[in-house]
């Protein structure tokens, strides 16, 4: 069974770039997370989504993060203008229950801002 | 906000020695979750404990949660080199709009030794 995938596997742009990470979910889950997990602060939740509506996206950094899901399989995070800070891994995760059930993670994304 | 934190932060053991690693939270939880991330790689869930259950059992995995003192713990038995991961409780709590979604820790990182 295929599972979350995650593209890229690694970034390194340069500082004021626009960085667009994508997500293809297990099929069938409905709901959709993005975390960002770093060594100071752990794994944090961003965004995430039932059946392609934004639920809570009271993680989201700021407003120089955004986030969509057009359709059941896909979605995209997307950073513009990108800062040094914004440097982590960022993973998508999905599942076919509410938000605080058992949740599959991709390999996530590595993003290096210089 | 963090909800769980795990203890200790780092431990290293032989292989074939068990391994116990604790988790704490704050506030009233319907379930605790476990789950495993090897280097490099996205989160996996190994196990969910209820909040009316008190031990759980997963092959060489055994789970316990005190809800009195709003803690669990993680004994993997008779511990293997390919157990070398990092491994954090998330706990269930309500994000924005009282949408359910999980909070981690930041996690035990575990180095079984050959």
């Amino acid at each position: 069974d295929a599972g979350v995938i995650q593209s890229p596997r690694h970034e390194v742009t340069e500082m004021g770039q626009e960085v667009t990470l994508r997500c293809k979910p297990i099929s069938g889950h409905d709901y959709l997370f993005w975390y960002r997990q770093t060594m100071m602060r752990g794994l944090e939740l961003l965004i995430y989504f039932n059946n392609n509506v934004p639920i809570d996206d009271s993680g989201m950094p700021e407003d120089r993060f955004s986030a969509k899901m057009p359709n059941a399989s896909f979605s995209t995070l997307k950073i513009q203008p990108s800062e040094p800070r914004d440097s982590a891994v960022y993973f998508c995760a999905s599942s076919s229950h509410r938000g605080n059930q058992p949740q599959h993670f991709g390999d996530g994304t590595r993003l290096s801002i210089l | 906000s963090q909800q769980g934190e795990e203890d200790p932060q780092a431990l290293s053991i032989q292989e074939g020695e068990n391994a116990t690693m604790n988790c704490s939270y704050k506030t009233s939880i319907n379930n605790l979750q476990w789950y495993r991330q090897n280097s490099g790689r996205g989160l996996v869930h190994l196990i969910l404990i209820r909040s009316n259950e008190r031990e759980k059992h997963s092959g060489r995995l055994r789970v316990t949660l005190d809800t009195s003192k709003k803690s669990s713990s993680l004994l993997i038995t008779a511990s293997r080199a390919a157990d070398t991961a990092s491994y954090f409780c998330a706990t269930d709590a309500r994000g924005k709009g009282g949408s359910e979604k999980l909070v981690f820790g930041k996690g035990t990182k575990l180095t079984v030794n050959p």
